[in-house]
């Protein structure tokens, strides 16, 4: 099965900060990438799919680019709001895998 | 609008049985993919399988495999997740999702405790 790697685990940054955060597919998975947000007792969230298109609501500080195993996730003025863990996975064919996540803080 | 809502939390003794839902409305159900995803307390999100409740179509993660049943009916718009025995380490939060290229509609979760 294709592995997804996520880096940092975890990171802290400051209000205004650009944050970028990392995944990587053992193999390569097209652009079949989505990332969601988890904010703190809260229900997952999909804030982009297709590596780069933004769902529906989402601002437009977050960002995401790549294809085939390197993928980014940018947000590019940390707002307090944005405090959350970002999981990436693949879906281009079962198993959907996760990544282990990221978990993102204000300094 | 576009929703799931899943069942009450639960509380059950190791190897009890458990069937969970969720039920889907403001969409065509047998459309859509419905994805369930585990998340262990204090852990990440685990894909556990997902099932096409138009023909009943189901794939499973390798690590659910065996593990759990999910299943569908889509005379009432719902999906299931169940266990025939549980097990301490089935303890967790379990959510489903919509599959509209990825999982753009979550459910609230449904928290299950298993403990003697």
């Amino acid at each position: 099965d294709i592995q997804m790697t996520q880096s940092p685990s975890s990171l802290s940054a400051s209000v205004g900060d650009r944050v970028t955060i990392t995944c990587r597919a053992s193999q390569g998975i097209s652009n079949y990438l989505a990332w969601y947000q988890q904010k703190p007792g809260k229900v997952p969230n999909l804030l982009i799919y297709a590596a780069s298109t933004l769902q529906s609501g989402v601002p437009s500080r977050f960002s995401g680019s790549g294809s085939d195993t390197d993928f980014t996730l940018t947000i590019s003025s940390l707002q307090p709001e944005d405090v959350a863990t970002y999981y990436c996975q693949k879906y281009n064919s079962a198993p959907w895998t996760f990544g282990q996540g990221t978990k993102v803080e204000i300094k | 609008e576009v929703q799931l809502v899943q069942s009450g939390a639960e509380v059950k003794k190791p190897g009890e049985s458990l069937k969970i839902s969720c039920k889907g409305s403001g969409y065509t159900f047998t459309k859509y993919w419905i994805a369930w995803v585990r998340q262990m307390p204090g852990k990440g999100l685990e894909w556990m399988g997902i099932i096409y409740p138009g023909d009943s179509d189901t794939r499973y993660s390798p690590s659910f495999e065996g593990q759990v049943t999910i299943s569908a009916d889509k005379s009432i718009s719902t999906a299931y997740l169940q266990w025939s025995s549980l097990k301490a380490s089935d303890t967790a939060m379990y959510y489903c999702a919509r599959l509209g290229g990825a999982m753009d509609v979550w459910g609230q979760g449904t928290t299950v405790t298993v403990s003697s």
